[in-house]
């Protein structure tokens, strides 16, 4: 069964630090992977994703994450955290038995202080 | 913003009650899922639209059902609620269902309390 772990219920991190918040995953075939941030009360905002290809991927507000294929992982970094990245983080993958639909980590809440 | 709209933001009702919650994707986007977030399952995947055909399904119970309408929009309709069922429920629409992956723009959901 495809799946993707986020070990950390929570990260604490003081601005200015480097930050990464972990994610591995099991899937059969090639993974399809995302990083999405949700803020309090808000929807999920899209970050970036992993096709194929270079296995550092940049995306949106300085993110970027690093594929592993040999330790299955998929970590969320960022060189300089900022008090506004505290959100909850998901992790997902895409489920290849339900069209592209996503299959979600149990997130990891990130906090930044100042 | 993403584009994807949700209504209503909030929702009170009671045990046995029906509700339909209504989602308008981003423009041009022609694919619709519908999320449930709880604390206890996390987010899961219940049903998954294109151009107004069901594609996939998820953990979706037989006490919910949805549709798409020919102007993309969608419902997603809960009947004999649960105090179980109380949840914020996400709809995200991406461009596509085949190819890609496509990234889902989520919208700001529906927080259904059950009482």
């Amino acid at each position: 069964a495809q799946s993707v772990a986020q070990p950390e219920d929570q990260v604490n991190v003081a601005e200015g630090n480097p930050l990464t918040v972990k994610c591995t995953y099991s899937v059969s075939g090639n993974p399809y992977l995302f990083w999405y941030v949700q803020y309090p009360n808000r929807g999920l905002q899209f970050l970036l994703k992993y096709i194929t290809g270079d296995n550092l991927v940049k995306g949106s507000y300085g993110f970027e994450a690093e594929f592993n294929k040999s330790q299955t992982s998929f970590h969320l970094k960022k060189p300089s955290a900022l008090v506004s990245d505290s959100a909850l983080y998901f992790c997902a993958v895409r489920d290849i038995k339900a069209g592209t639909a996503l299959i979600f980590g149990k997130g990891t809440t990130l906090s930044v202080s100042s | 913003d993403s584009g994807v709209t949700q209504t209503p933001k909030h929702l009170i009702t009671a045990t046995g009650q029906r509700v339909t919650l209504r989602c308008s994707p981003r423009s041009g986007d022609l694919s619709v899922y519908w999320y449930q977030q709880s604390l206890d399952q996390g987010l899961q995947f219940l049903i998954q639209y294109y151009n107004g055909e069901e594609r996939a399904k998820g953990n979706i119970l037989e006490r919910f059902s949805a549709q798409q309408f020919p102007d993309l929009h969608s419902e997603l309709n809960l009947s004999s609620l649960e105090l179980g069922d109380s949840a914020l429920y996400f709809c995200a629409s991406s461009v596509a269902t085949t190819g890609g992956p496509y990234e889902q723009y989520f919208g700001p959901g529906t927080r259904l309390t059950v009482t």
